[in-house]
Order: C-alpha cells, then structure tokens, then sequence
C-alpha cells in the first residue's frame, strides 16, 4: 500500500502570508496527487489534480506542484476564508489520503 | 448539476449490518467510477472502496475487506455500501464521491461528494 506523509499537521499563519503544505509518497506515484479542501461539518472540495492542475472555479492563490514521491501545496497569499484542514490524496494505486494539514489564523 | 444524496446512516450494534446508498443526478453515472470515502469523529478522510462504471469490479481498503460490498445500479443512477459485521472503529461519516473516469485505478475520485451520512457502531 501506498503511504502518504503530509506535513504539517498543523499551522497558523497570518492572512497574506504564503503558506506551504508538503506530502511525501512511500513510492514513485508520478504526478497522480490531489488536494483536497474540508471546511468544518462539510464534505470536501477539489483543488487540485495531477499534482499540479487547478479545478475549475479554485481561485487562482492555490497552486500544486511536484512528482515521483515529493508533492507541495502552496496558498500564495492565505485568506481568512481558507481556513479549513487541506488533505493530499494519491491515486497512482487504489487512493490513500494523507493525514491533513489544519490552517489556522494567527 | 452533478448532485449526490446519501441516504441510510444512523446507529447500529457493534456486530451489526447497515445498508448505505447514493442517489445521484446530473451526469452520465455509468461512465464514472464510485468511491466511498468516511471520516471517523475528529479524524482524517480514509477510502472505503470503489467501483469501475460499467464493470462492476471492485475495490477495497485492508480495513474493510471481506465486510463490506459496494455495488451500483446504473439503471438508477445509485451507489450501495452493505456494510457488515461492524465494529465501533466503522463510526464516522460515510461520503460517496464521484471519480474522474469510468475506473478508479489510475484516476482520482472527488471531484464531486455527496453531505455524507453518519453511522454510529455503538452498544
């Protein structure tokens, strides 16, 4: 099985600050990595896709990058509305998600 | 609109059954491959299981194999999770999510999701 090692678990950043979510792959899973945005009590929300491609709609602040193991997630200028808990998920074998990043307010 | 609507959580015995279902509307349901995805209380997401579009393979996480079945009914545009033999680490809210391509290997799912629906394992 495929393991997906997100970092942090947690932060608080200030708004307009640039904020850099990372998640490492067991193994070579090329660019098939997502993120995901949950906001408390709701389902959540597509991003990005294939590492790096943003979902129609996502506000251009949100960017992805990276490939074989190494994948980054990136809020160019945080927001009060994105507070909320982003998750990776790979796809390459069956999907496993990371363990979550909280995005508080400083 | 895509819209998806789970339907059939509530609480259950530890050892127990339930049935979960996804009613959807608003795409070509048969083209896309299915997924379940819970979330216990105060956790991360975990992937339950999937299913091909039209072939009706299926996949499985290591926690739920042999307990729970997925199963679609194109025909009515709805998605099933049997879930079997449950225990109280199954507690969490249960979502069904749309995938990208008619199989889920190779493609990612979540481009859309239903409100999900809690299931309690509780004695």
């Amino acid at each position: 099985d495929i393991q997906m090692t997100q970092s942090p678990s947690s932060l608080s950043a200030s708004v307009g600050d640039r904020v850099t979510i990372t998640c490492q792959a067991s193994q070579d899973i090329s660019k098939y990595v997502t993120w995901f945005q949950q906001k408390p009590g709701k389902a959540p929300r597509l991003l990005i896709y294939d590492a790096s491609k943003l979902e129609t709609g996502v506000p251009s602040r949100f960017s992805g990058s990276g490939s074989g193991t190494d994948f980054t997630f990136t809020i160019s200028s945080l927001q009060p509305e994105d507070i909320a808990t982003y998750y990776c998920q790979q796809y390459d074998n069956l999907l496993t998600f990371g363990g979550g990043t909280k995005v508080e307010i400083k | 609109e895509v819209q998806l609507l789970e339907s059939g959580g509530g609480l259950v015995q530890p050892g127990g059954s339930m049935r979960l279902s996804c009613a959807t509307s608003g795409f070509s349901f048969s083209s896309y491959a299915m997924s379940w995805v819970r979330q216990a209380p105060g956790k991360g997401l975990e992937w339950v299981s999937g299913i091909h579009g039209r072939s009706a393979v299926t996949y499985y996480a290591d926690s739920v194999k042999g307990r729970f079945t997925i199963s679609r009914d194109n025909s009515k545009n709805t998605l099933d999770l049997q879930m079997d033999s449950l225990s109280v680490e199954d507690t969490g809210v249960y979502y069904c999510a749309k995938g990208s391509a008619i199989s889920p290997i190779g493609a990612y799912s979540g481009d859309f999701w239903g409100q999900g629906t809690l299931v309690t394992v509780s004695s």
